[in-house]
């Protein structure tokens, strides 16, 4: 199994741009959770889904964030427009049930200039 | 609520010498507790969990965490650190009284280990 899998690695863009964020998950797993790391903050859940529909969005900042799941394979977290206090390494996980541990993508480094 | 704390920031060690990176959890139900290891520009790598069974946990890359109920903590450790286990350890804690079960990650330990 080639992991779970983030794209892009990296990203740059300039404010106002709007930002999309891929992750497809390990096959089999029904779980998928969005983190965002900073200095500051630490690492911060944003949403998470569970058989492909979110359970609990209350750590999306604001409106701007806005997360899919439309099929069990892949998932999107968008922010529009982007500002530079998103800039953030964003990382997706998956896990296979309750109980288990996450598995966690290489993360997606954004900068926001 | 569930919740896991990592008391120290940075724990420094000389390679060869014991590590020890602590953590205490506050659940209401019986815990799940977890070890993450994230080395720079990596994402989180699991080192080892504790579900049921034995207190003595073993893991990956030679750690162990010891399950400790009285005293609410899952401390990690290794017998001698090497200069390669320099990175951030996070800890956390996933109480299956919540329906969904999700993981609480402490605020992270970075491990520095000199020569």
């Amino acid at each position: 199994d080639a992991g779970v899998i983030q794209s892009p690695r990296h990203e740059v863009t300039e404010m106002g741009q709007e930002v999309t964020l891929r992750c497809k998950p390990i096959s089999g797993h029904n779980s998928l959770f969005w983190y965002r790391q900073t200095m500051m903050r630490g690492l911060e859940l944003l949403i998470y889904f569970n058989n492909n529909v979110p359970i609990d969005d209350s750590g999306m900042p604001e409106d701007r964030f806005s997360a899919k799941m439309p099929n069990a394979s892949f998932s999107t977290l968008k922010i529009q427009p982007s500002e530079p206090r998103d800039s953030a390494v964003y990382f997706c996980a998956s896990s296979a049930r309750r109980g288990e541990g996450y598995t966690f993508g290489s993360g997606t480094r954004l900068t926001v200039v | 609520a569930q919740s896991v704390a990592q008391p120290e920031d940075q724990v420094n060690v000389a390679e060869g010498n014991p590590l020890t990176v602590k953590c205490t959890y506050s659940v209401s139900g019986n815990p799940y507790l977890f070890w993450y290891v994230q080395y720079p520009n990596r994402g989180l790598q699991f080192l080892l969990k504790y579900i049921t069974g034995d207190n003595l946990v073993k893991g990956s890359y030679g750690f162990e965490a010891e399950f400790n109920k009285s005293q609410t903590s899952f401390h990690l450790k290794k017998p001698s650190a090497l200069v390669s286990d320099s990175a951030l350890y996070f800890c956390a804690v996933r109480d299956l009284t919540d329906s969904w079960g999700k993981l609480q990650f402490g605020a992270g330990t970075q491990v520095v280990v000199t020569p």
